[in-house]
């Protein structure tokens, strides 16, 4: 286990709704990033957040947003859900260092179904 | 970013060692190299990392050519539950914090 726990597992949502994801770093860890993984395929980046500040952002519109808090746990909010939402979102933590070289640990996920 | 290409699939037996290879001809000198394991619905865990030569821990071995143009994941004696996707990613030195995934490679282990 690597530590990072998310919530809810599991969620359903009708189109035009809004979703907010949690998780829950690594005890030491002050980064955390997410990512959206379409079935069949690889995570795609969303974005990162350190030290409460957005941190690098992938190819994901505006309607992706996110927070991260003082205790470095960190939400995603999704407005407007749109079918091609539908996917296993993933956060990873991990420790920022001078070195740049941290390894990201993933949570388990959360499985998030658009009908 | 260098972009990793690796086989769709593979197929081994029980007790049998895998090699996993992955080429990455535009690996910068600054990036490193990094390989995660996912099972189905869970997160991908991370295996082993390496900037040159070997690298092993108590779960793989990997290997890296001088010219670091390719990557070789090697897991010893698999079993059933080594049936997973592997991931192998290019990563840059600093907090760049984006990974990018391919499509990995699909480990069949059979009995």
């Amino acid at each position: 286990e690597t530590g990072v726990t998310q919530s809810p597992t599991h969620l359903i949502k009708t189109r035009g709704q809004q979703v907010t994801l949690r998780c829950s770093s690594q005890s030491g860890h002050n980064t955390v990033s997410w990512y959206q993984q379409a079935l069949g395929q690889g995570p795609q980046f969303i974005f990162q957040y350190y030290r409460e500040e957005e941190n690098g952002r992938g190819n994901f519109p505006p309607r992706f947003s996110g927070l991260q808090f003082p205790n470095y746990s960190s939400e995603l909010n999704v407005n407007a859900l749109e079918l091609d939402d539908s996917a296993l979102y993933l956060c990873a933590s991990s420790l920022a260092s001078a070195g740049g070289r941290e390894t990201q640990y993933f949570g388990p996920g959360t499985r998030l179904l658009v009908l | 970013l260098a972009k990793t290409t690796q086989p769709i699939s593979m197929d081994s037996y029980e007790g049998q060692e895998v090699n996993i290879t992955c080429s990455h001809n535009n690996i910068a000198t600054n990036d490193y190299i990094t390989w995660y394991q996912q099972f189905p619905s869970q997160g991908p865990r991370f295996i082993i990392q390496g900037y040159k030569t070997k690298v092993t821990n108590e779960v793989a071995s990997l290997f890296i050519p001088a010219d670091r143009k390719s990557s070789t994941l090697s897991l010893p004696r698999v079993s059933l539950s080594d049936t997973a996707v592997y991931y192998c990613l290019v990563v840059p030195s600093g907090n760049t914090g984006k990974l990018i995934f391919g499509q990995g490679t699909t480990l069949q282990v059979k009995p």
